[in-house]
């Protein structure tokens, strides 16, 4: 069965700090890969996804991640995060062959200004 | 173009009732998955329907199950409530469950307590 497993549960960075939130996945197919934010209060949306070709993606509001297949992994960066960023960020990842879309439990991101 | 609409958004129910959650996907979408999103566990794959059929299944007990109309409308029931039931209760539509590269689209939720 696939899994994701995101490495930091709580984050706290000073505003103009660079981000890497990592992710692992176990699956032995093809996979598709998406990054969800949540802002407190507000629904779960698509931060940016890869589903094949330049393993490097971009997202909104200057997110990017990296597909490393080798690593079975897809970490989240931003250079310069912002007091707005403050929110639950969550790694996902679903095989193509039609399994569903799975979850890393979550990383809670605390930006101070 | 209107989102993923769940209802009710908000229930309060006790132990050994059961609840029944509302979702209506994205039109066109045809794809429906529920997840139970608790604090510490992050979102918990509950079951996926596609053209009125269980396409995946998460490992929950009986207790939860669900189903999909002909309009790809979806419910989820779960009776003889626990209080560890207590969670938000997301629901999610894409177009397909296979072979497009979709993406998935959240409604807000039905914020389940059970007292």
């Amino acid at each position: 069965a696939q899994s994701v497993s995101q490495h930091n549960h709580h984050v706290i960075l000073s505003e103009a700090a660079s981000l890497e939130l990592g992710c692992n996945y176990s699956y032995g197919g093809t996979v598709n890969l998406f990054w969800y934010v949540q802002y407190p209060g507000q629904h779960l949306q698509l931060l940016l996804k890869y589903f094949s070709g330049d393993p490097l993606v971009k997202g909104i509001k200057g997110f990017e991640a990296e597909f490393i297949k080798s690593k079975f992994s897809f970490n989240l960066r931003k250079p310069s995060v912002q007091w707005s960023d403050t929110a639950e960020y969550f790694c996902a990842v679903k095989g193509q062959a039609g399994t569903a879309l799975i979850f890393g439990k979550g990383t809670t991101l605390s930006v101070s200004s | 173009k209107a989102g993923v609409t769940q209802t009710p958004r908000y229930l309060i129910k006790t132990r050994g009732q059961q609840v029944t959650l509302s979702c209506s996907p994205i039109s066109g979408h045809r794809s429906v998955s529920w997840y139970q999103q608790t604090p510490g566990q992050g979102l918990q794959f509950l079951f996926e329907y596609f053209s009125e059929t269980q396409r995946n299944k998460g490992n929950f007990p009986g207790r939860f199950s669900g189903r999909q109309f002909s309009n790809s409308r979806s419910e989820m029931n779960v009776s003889t409530l626990e209080l560890g039931d207590s969670a938000l209760y997301l629901c999610a539509s894409s177009l397909a469950h296979r072979n497009l590269n979709t993406e998935a689209f959240f409604g807000q939720g039905t914020r389940l307590t059970v007292v």
